[in-house]
């Protein structure tokens, strides 16, 4: 059963055409969502951390959102280095710390 | 440099042979995590350990070992591989009380 879901799988985007990426999730108590972003053949870079429904965290161009059952990430006037898979991540409160659950990634090409 | 270093970074194996991924930070962090990364399955964890000798299972944990006898170091054993478990692995580590996790640079397996 997932617990994560992220939408869509793929986004292209023209330089400059905003959007968002969502991230749904069924954990019955959350801890924390936290966003990645993943180039090609490297780890993941941590991006964003949430905790409750309401708070935003904006770097750059980016934006995460977080309501009770999903996140978003907006991406504002994207440009082609913004070009990389977008992971989303949970933490359920009452599971050990470091226990976390990802989505499968959403995959964002941004072109010229 | 703060970071996390796996080794190898690329290994081609046979089956039934006996391996291990070592994965070291140089960042005190208390915590260390190992996932697996598989096209249409995103990002799986393994095992995670929340310090010294303290370790627990995550999603997929049959078929690997891991260890923390140093709080630096948190290897990946597999005994016997096998070709399921061909994939790109990745070693994280994040400081106690915090969730920004630092990822390694991969770990490519083959196994035939």
């Amino acid at each position: 059963e997932d617990q994560v879901t992220q939408s869509p799988e793929a986004l292209r985007l023209q330089e400059g055409e905003s959007s968002s990426l969502n991230c749904s999730y069924t954990v019955s108590g959350l801890r924390g969502l936290f966003w990645y972003r993943q180039d090609p053949g490297k780890g993941p870079e941590f991006l964003f951390t949430l905790y409750s429904a309401g708070e935003e965290k904006e770097k750059e161009r980016l934006k995460a959102t977080l309501t009770k059952k999903e996140s978003f990430l907006h991406i504002t006037a994207p440009k082609p280095e913004d070009s990389a898979t977008y992971l989303c991540a949970v933490q359920r409160r009452g599971s050990t710390l470091g226990r976390l659950y990802f989505g499968r990634g959403t995959q964002l090409t941004v072109w010229p | 440099e703060a970071q996390v270093t796996q080794n190898p970074r690329y290994l081609i194996t046979v089956t039934g042979k006996k391996l291990t991924v070592t994965c070291s930070q140089n960042m005190n962090h208390e915590y260390m995590s190992w996932y697996r990364q598989d096209p249409g399955l995103g990002l799986r964890q393994i095992y995670y350990s929340m310090n010294v000798e303290v370790t627990d299972k995550g999603d997929v944990p049959e078929g690997y070992k891991v260890s923390r006898k140093e709080k630096r170091n948190f290897p990946l054993i597999l005994e016997s591989p096998s070709p399921n478990q061909t994939s790109l692995y990745f070693c994280a580590s994040s400081p106690a009380g915090a969730y920004e996790q630092y990822f390694g640079p991969g770990t490519r397996l083959t196994v035939t």
